[in-house]
């Protein structure tokens, strides 16, 4: 079955630090991958996707993320992380026969 | 519009009484789903509409919830004989492409049910 899973409820990082929010997935054949972002009292915006070719997706405000297939994860990064950047982080996936789904979703907190 | 808009943004309504819930996406956008997101919580799937057929609304709470689209356009969520457990921010989403697409979803600001 499709499922996709974000293991840390929050993330805590100081500026300028590097960041990494985790996703891990299960979904039949290839899979297409997206990371959102929920800052607070606003909908969900679209960071970044991994549908085929070079694993390193970027995408933006900086964020990029890594395609790993076999360790079926795609993590969110950014090299330096800003007091802006909090909010509410949630990776997706969806195939050619599966719906898009969403993970419980991380909160990402960078302290100044 | 530009964007995928819903309305109400909110609606408070009494326990028992029946809701419904409206979604204009993205113009030419094909694939509509609904999510609903509880407080603290994360986005749990309700329905996916391809053009103005749902081949997944395995994510339905209840037989209580019924959806429907129209016109390949704008698309209502009905929830009857509302409960408390009902209460939660619906968010409903559009893409170009649906089911197995590579396509982006775009969601709306969503709408938030509070039943009292």
């Amino acid at each position: 079955a499709q499922s996709v899973a974000q293991p840390e409820d929050q993330v805590n990082v100081a500026e300028g630090n590097p960041l990494t929010v985790k996703c891990t997935y299960s979904v039949s054949g290839n899979p297409y991958l997206f990371w959102y972002v929920q800052y607070p009292n606003r909908g969900l915006q679209f960071l970044l996707k991994y549908i085929t070719g070079d694993n390193l997706v970027k995408g933006s405000y900086g964020f990029e993320a890594e395609f790993n297939k076999s360790q079926t994860s795609f993590h969110l990064k950014k090299p330096s992380a800003l007091v802006s950047d909090s909010a509410l982080y949630f990776c997706a996936v969806s195939g050619l026969t599966d719906k898009l789904i969403f993970g419980t979703g991380t909160r990402l907190q960078v302290f100044p | 519009g530009a964007g995928v808009s819903q309305s109400p943004s909110n609606k408070v309504t009494e326990k028992g009484k029946d809701v419904e819930l409206r979604c204009d996406p993205i113009s030419g956008h094909t694939a509509l789903y609904w999510y609903r997101q509880r407080l603290g919580q994360g986005l749990e799937f309700l329905i996916y509409f391809q053009g103005n057929s749902a081949p997944d609304k395995s994510g339905l709470p209840s037989d209580r919830f019924s959806a429907e689209r129209t016109g390949e356009s704008v698309s209502t969520l009905t929830i009857q004989r509302t409960q408390q457990e009902d209460s939660a921010v619906y968010l409903c989403a559009s893409s170009l492409e649906g089911w197995g697409g590579n396509t982006e979803a775009f969601f709306g600001q969503g709408t938030r049910l509070t039943v009292v």
